[in-house]
């Protein structure tokens, strides 16, 4: 069955230092799709980043990369040089299957603090 | 405004008495699912749409809970006979159906009190 863990509850970290947040999961599928996505105290979720289970490069977007471990069943998190905004819960997804059709899982989050 | 609008933003209610909620995804979206979310947690799956047709609905979804998108636009999720228990935040997202990787782009949500 899918899973997504997410072990970290809450997470601090000085403002333009790196971060990491960690997600693993759980699936029997070959093909699926790994997601984050940001959701600040004003409750509306915001997509970050994806990584498809077939792409060789890890994915960037802006500040976001996803350090991508296959094997390991890992989809890391890293947010580069952070700033006060990106105080937020952050959730790892996963959605099994290539067409997007089939239903999205999300782990537990992880609060993120960051420090001034 | 083109984002995901959903009404009400709040809805507090008996127990007991029907609630129907409205989510309106981005117009090229033809993709459209529900999840609920409850403080602490991360939203869980409830339904999902393609066009009109529901194709997937989570053991989550009791009898007491319908959901439908009739013209394949506009969607509603009603809660019958509501219960302490379905408290929480209702999330409406929607997605594209083709050209990957199908992110979802959610609504800000409904949030329901049940007294």
């Amino acid at each position: 069955a899918q899973k997504i863990t997410q072990t970290q509850p809450g997470m601090f970290v000085q403002e333009k230092e790196a971060v990491t947040l960690d997600c693993t999961y759980d699936t029997s599928d070959q093909s699926y799709g790994l997601f984050w996505y940001k959701q600040p105290s004003s409750g509306e979720m915001i997509f970050l980043i994806y990584q498809g289970s077939y792409d060789e490069q890890n994915a960037t977007e802006g500040r976001y990369s996803l350090n991508f471990q296959k094997a390991r069943k890992s989809a890391n998190l890293v947010i580069s040089a952070s700033q006060l905004g990106d105080s937020a819960m952050y959730f790892c997804a996963m959605r099994e299957g290539d067409t997007g059709g089939f239903k999205t899982i999300f782990g537990a989050g992880t609060r993120l603090f960051v420090k001034a | 405004d083109t984002g995901v609008s959903q009404n009400p933003r709040h809805k507090i209610t008996k127990r007991g008495q029907n609630v129907t909620f409205r989510c309106d995804p981005i117009s090229e979206h033809n993709r459209l699912y529900w999840y609920r979310q409850t403080l602490g947690q991360g939203p869980e799956f409830l339904t999902y749409f393609q066009n009109e047709a529901q194709l997937e609905k989570s053991r989550l979804l009791s009898d007491r809970f319908s959901a439908e998108r009739p013209k394949g636009s506009f969607s509603t999720l009603e809660i019958q006979r509501t219960e302490q228990g379905d408290s929480a935040m209702y999330l409406c997202a929607s997605s594209l159906a083709a050209g990957g990787p199908y992110e979802q782009y959610f609504g800000p949500g409904t949030r329901l009190t049940v007294t």
